[in-house]
C-alpha cells in the first residue's frame, strides 16, 4: 500500500502568514493527489484535485503543487477560517490512503 | 443542489452487522462512482470502499475486506455498506462521498461496543 507521509501534525501560524502542508508518497503517485480541508464537526471539503487544480469556490490564496512523490498545499494570506486540519489522498492505486493530517493552529 | 445523506449508523455489539444507507440527490446519481470513507474519534480519514457507476469495480481496503460489502441501487439512488463482523475499531463516523470527492455527506456514527 502506498504510504502518505504529513510529516508535521501540528503547524502554528498567524493570520496573514504563509504557510507549506507537505504531503509525502511512499511509491510514485503521478499528480494522483487531492488536498482537503476539515474543520471541526464538518465533512471533509476538497480543496485541490490532481495535485494543483483548485476545486470550483476554492479561494485563490490556497494553490497546490507537486508531482511523482512530493506534494505541498501553500496556503497565502492565512484566514481565521482557514485553521482547521487538511488532509491529502493519493487515488494513483487501491486501496487509496489518506495522510494522517495537519492541524493548522493559531501562534 | 447535490445532497448525500448518511444513515444506519448506531450502537451495535461486536460480532454484529449493520447496514449504512447513503440516499442521494440533486445529480444523476448512476452515472458517478462513490466511494465510503471513515473517520474514527479523533483520528483521521480512513478510505473503506469505492464502487463504479454501474457496480462493475469494486475495490475494499485491507482493513474490512471479507467483512463488508459496498453495494449501490441506481433506480432508488442509494449506496449501502453492508458491515458483518463488526469489531471496536470499526468505530467512526462514516462518509460517503462522490467521486471526484467534491461532495460528502454529513456522515452517519457507528459505535461498536458491548
Amino acid at each position: 500500500d502506498i504510504v502518505m507521509t504529513q510529516s508535521q501534525k501540528f503547524m502554528s501560524t498567524s493570520v496573514g502568514d504563509r504557510v507549506n502542508i507537505t504531503c509525502k508518497a511512499s511509491q510514485y503517485v503521478r499528480t494522483a493527489v487531492a488536498w482537503f480541508q476539515q474543520k471541526p464537526g464538518q465533512s471533509p471539503k476538497v480543496l485541490i484535485y490532481l495535485a494543483s487544480n483548485r476545486h470550483t469556490g476554492v479561494p485563490d490564496r490556497f494553490t497546490g503543487s507537486g508531482s511523482g512523490t512530493d506534494f505541498t498545499l501553500t496556503i497565502n494570506n492565512v484566514q481565521s477560517e482557514d485553521l482547521a486540519d487538511y488532509f491529502c489522498l493519493q487515488h494513483w492505486n487501491y486501496p487509496l490512503t489518506f495522510g494522517a493530517g495537519t492541524k493548522l493552529e493559531l501562534k | 443542489d447535490v445532497q448525500l445523506v448518511e444513515s444506519g449508523g448506531g450502537l451495535v455489539q461486536p460480532g454484529e452487522s449493520r447496514k449504512l444507507s447513503c440516499a442521494a440527490s440533486g445529480f444523476t446519481f448512476s452515472s458517478f462512482g462513490m466511494h465510503w470513507v471513515r473517520q474514527a474519534p479523533e483520528k483521521g480519514l480512513e478510505w473503506v470502499a469505492y464502487i463504479s457507476s454501474g457496480s462493475s469495480t469494486i475495490y475494499y481496503s485491507d482493513t474490512v475486506k471479507g467483512r463488508f460489502t459496498i453495494s449501490r441501487d441506481n433506480p432508488k439512488n442509494t449506496l449501502f455498506l453492508q458491515m458483518t463482523s463488526l469489531r471496536s475499531e470499526d468505530t467512526a463516523m462514516y462518509y460517503c462521498a462522490r467521486v471526484p470527492w467534491d461532495y460528502w455527506g454529513q456522515g452517519t456514527t457507528l459505535t461498536v461496543s458491548s
